[in-house]
């Protein structure tokens, strides 16, 4: 059975750094491409990261370029989120997500909240 | 490319039928899914391939199109499709749509 789960989310102040991760189970993590999508309050859903199944090709959101660094370790089954500088505008839950190579996101993790606070 | 909905939501009786558009600011072929969102819960896919129905999805749910136009219908609306649905660009380059809100009478 597919499971992702998030991790690492909390309140921190504005310009801290936090990691998510995100566990995989049920399936071979290293065959999947490997999305990270965030939902700001009473939002929609906006595509933040994604990073191909072989840990080779990694795209950004043009807004959030040289902040956000994803990254894979597929010998731990995890996927990560490295925030940098954040702002009280990356407020959001954010959902880990996989996908087939060159497919359409098929599952989907319940979320980790992040908030960017003084 | 941008993606957009419409309508932005809407409200309709148990047992109509409903249709979502989303159109695409260029071609994307058919590489467009529909999510679902419940409230409170995370997306869950519904459609890839534009078409293609995701494994156990009730079958009254369709998608139909291709190109820069396409739509998600909802064949007989159930209480439980309170949600809202968001198409999703994939495979070079990707985008959501703003969200469509669906509510039942």
């Amino acid at each position: 059975q597919v499971h992702l789960a998030e991790s690492g989310g909390g309140v921190v102040q504005p310009g801290t750094s936090l990691r998510l991760s995100c566990a995989a189970s049920g399936f071979t993590l290293s065959s999947y491409a490997m999305y990270w999508v965030r939902q700001a309050p009473g939002r929609g859903l906006e595509w933040v990261a994604v990073i191909s199944s072989s840990g080779k090709d990694r795209y950004y959101v043009d807004s959030l370029k040289g902040r956000y660094t994803i990254s894979r370790d597929d010998s731990k089954n995890t996927l990560y989120l490295q925030m940098n500088s954040l702002r009280p505008e990356d407020t959001a839950m954010y959902f880990c997500a996989r996908a087939p190579p060159l497919g359409a996101i098929d599952y989907w993790g319940q979320g980790t909240l992040v908030t960017v606070s003084t | 490319i941008q993606l957009t909905q419409s309508p932005s939501s809407l409200s309709a009786s148990a047992g109509d039928r409903v249709t979502i558009t989303c159109r695409a600011s260029q071609d994307i072929n058919n590489d467009l899914a529909w999510h679902q969102q419940r409230p409170g819960k995370a997306p869950k896919l519904l459609i890839y391939g534009a078409s293609t129905l995701q494994s156990g999805v009730p079958s009254r749910f369709s998608g139909s199109g291709s190109g820069t136009d396409f739509t998600l219908t909802i064949n007989s609306l159930q209480p439980e499709d309170v949600a809202i649905y968001y198409c999703q660009k994939y495979h070079g380059g990707w985008t959501f749509g703003q969200g469509t809100k669906v509510e039942v009478k």
